[in-house]
Order: C-alpha cells, then sequence, then structure tokens
C-alpha cells in the first residue's frame, strides 16, 4: 500500500524557514517524480514543485521560483521541501504527491501538512 | 502558462441526478488532462486520466471525455459521497490546476 506521510509543518514568522519532510512506502520511490502541491485556506490547488525520480530534473512554480528548494534521498525514501523568506501568502496545507510516470498525474497523495506565515 | 478554466463554479444537484462539470483550457493539452475529487478535509482522488481513463478503484458512473482544449468530466448519476470539489488538471506543458467546481446538494 502506498503511504505519503508529511511533517515539518506549523507556525513560523515572514521571512522565516521551515522544512518540510514526505516519508514514503509502499512503491519503488527512486523510480517516480514527486511533487509539492499547496492549498491556501478557502482555495484550489497550486503545484509548488517537482522532482524526478533520480532527482536530476527539478521545477518550481514562479512564485515560489528562488525561494523553495525541493529535494529527496532516494535511500530514506524521503522529499523534502526547504521553504526560506516565507511570506504571508505561503499560508497552506502542502500535500506531497506521487506522479503516476513521466508527465502523469499524481496518483497518490499524502494526508497534508500545514503551514502557516504570520507575526 | 496553460489556464485550466471550470465551469461552473458551483453545481447544485440532487442524489440520483447527472452532473456535468466542464474544463477549457487556454491552449490545446491533447488528451494530457486529469480530474481529482476532494472532500472536505481530506487529499485529493485521482479520479481520471488521459481524459477519459478512470483511475483504480472509481466507480464507473465517473467518466471522462474531451480532447484539445475542452473536457467533461460526468458523474452519471450521483450518490451522496459524490458531493465534493472538482478539479481538473493538465500536464502537457508545466502542471496547472482549474480553480474546481464544487458539486452540492
Amino acid at each position: 500500500e502506498v503511504q505519503l506521510l508529511e511533517s515539518g509543518g506549523g507556525l513560523v514568522e515572514p521571512g522565516g524557514s521551515l522544512r518540510l519532510s514526505c516519508a514514503a512506502s509502499g512503491f519503488t520511490f527512486s523510480g517516480y517524480g514527486m511533487a509539492w502541491v499547496r492549498q491556501a485556506p478557502g482555495k484550489g490547488l497550486e503545484w509548488v514543485s517537482v522532482m524526478s525520480g533520480s532527482g536530476g530534473s527539478t521545477y518550481y512554480a514562479d512564485s515560489v521560483k528562488g525561494r523553495f528548494t525541493i529535494s529527496r534521498d532516494n535511500s530514506k525514501n524521503t522529499l523534502y521541501l526547504q521553504m526560506n523568506s516565507l511570506r504571508a501568502e505561503d499560508t497552506a496545507v502542502y500535500y506531497c504527491a506521487k506522479e503516476a510516470g513521466h508527465s502523469r498525474p499524481f496518483d497518490y497523495w499524502g494526508q497534508g501538512i500545514l503551514v502557516t506565515v504570520s507575526p | 502558462e496553460i489556464v485550466l478554466t471550470q465551469s461552473p463554479d458551483t453545481l447544485s444537484v440532487s442524489p440520483g441526478e447527472r452532473a456535468t462539470l466542464s474544463c477549457r483550457a487556454s491552449q490545446s493539452v491533447s488528451s494530457n488532462l486529469a480530474w481529482y475529487q476532494q472532500k472536505a478535509g481530506q487529499a485529493p482522488r485521482l479520479l481520471i486520466s488521459d481524459a477519459s481513463n478512470r483511475a483504480t478503484g472509481i466507480p464507473a458512473r465517473f467518466s471522462g471525455s474531451g480532447s484539445g482544449t475542452d473536457f467533461t468530466l460526468t458523474i452519471s448519476s450521483l450518490e451522496p459521497e459524490d458531493f465534493a470539489v472538482y478539479y481538473c488538471q493538465q500536464r502537457y506543458s508545466s502542471w496547472t490546476f482549474g480553480q474546481g467546481t464544487k458539486v452540492e446538494i
């Protein structure tokens, strides 16, 4: 059974940093691209970042480019999102999601973790 | 950036009725379109990939159609558990989601 478990969320002040983790199990982690998708309170879904299975390719939404860094440790089956220079508009539930394959949709999602950016 | 526009924003239907949701892309995405269902307080769930292929375990009452710029998700006979928000998403060029359609009673 595929499981994705996010951790590391919480309250942080504007300008601060936070690192999210996503522990994966139930599939060959290195064989799949992984993503972070967020959802601001009461709003829709927004993709944040995607990393290929090997870690060789990374993609970022313009809204986070230069501030967020996605990474993965395939030996630990874990995906990360380092978030720096956080802004109020980064407040959201952050979901870890698995790609079904290259250029495929997200077939499994974690339960989400809340990040709140506030003084 | 490819923009996906869903309509309507809210669809009010009764259990047992048919629901038809629309997703329009600002440029062609071929058949590279997926649909997700999200219930309150839960993560999204993949329903449809490649515009018309049901994901594993998705009931047959859910069907998708379309290609290019115009897509439709149809729920043939609404069950109580189908009342949720539905999102379309393209993976033809980068990743974008539609703004969502809420299906309510």
